[in-house]
């Protein structure tokens, strides 16, 4: 079994919807949660970071994470062509070595 | 702030040849990595470091080496190039657990 587990998509969604990007994972140690947008031919980057269980919101992004369910989300509202690219999950324990990622799930928004 | 950069951008080695893939960060994170994305296999670990003088391997070290001489660079060495290595290589350093990436090598192998 992988460590952390991604849908790889791909998704393709109408602008202005709501979209809902997920991973689970085996690790319990981890307590650290990352998403990352992947544009093409361009290198990850850092777009939420969360600290244990609980919501943090930073304008249209939402991220969530439940570790009783080993299970964590990325929310996209009012999504925009802009919103195109693959989005990465990625976690690491409290000691932060390494960090252990998804394979990614590739997005388009429809103008 | 650069942030890490990564050179060359592009690279076409032949088998059995040898390159060094540069990476610097002006941030001065103590841990820097090395990763390798294949399509759809998203990415992998080949070595880390936890500050200058110490590295570790990751996942998929096997024909590569790294060294790490100052907190700012952290050079990736193929020695013997094969086919198995194409890919894009891409180098990050991390503050606490946030990591930032460099823009990527991409590397083929003929």
């Amino acid at each position: 079994q992988k460590e952390v587990e991604q849908d790889p998509g791909p998704l393709s969604v109408p602008e202005g919807a709501i979209v809902s990007l997920n991973c689970t994972y085996s690790n319990s140690a981890f307590q650290y949660f990352m998403w990352y947008r992947q544009y093409s031919r361009k290198g990850p980057e850092l777009l939420m970071y969360t600290y244990s269980s609980g919501n943090k919101e930073d304008g249209r992004f939402t991220a969530q994470v439940d570790k009783s369910s080993k299970y964590i989300s990325l929310f996209i509202r009012d999504s925009q062509p802009s919103d195109s690219a693959t989005y990465l999950c990625a976690m690491s324990t409290p000691t932060g070595n390494q960090f252990y990622f998804g394979t990614g799930t590739s997005l388009t928004v429809i103008p | 702030n650069a942030g890490v950069t990564q050179t060359p951008k592009f690279r076409i080695l032949k088998i059995g040849q040898s390159m060094t893939l540069q990476c610097a960060q002006d941030m001065n994170h103590n841990y820097m990595y090395w990763y390798r994305q294949d399509p759809g296999m998203g990415l992998k670990l080949i070595y880390y470091s936890v500050g200058a003088g110490i590295t570790d391997k990751g996942e998929v070290p096997n024909g590569y080496n790294v060294s790490r001489s100052t907190t700012e660079d952290f050079p990736l060495r193929l020695e013997l190039a094969a086919p198995s290595q194409t890919s894009v290589y891409f180098c990050a350093s991390s503050r606490l657990n946030e990591q930032f990436f460099g823009p990527g090598t991409r590397l083929t192998v003929l």
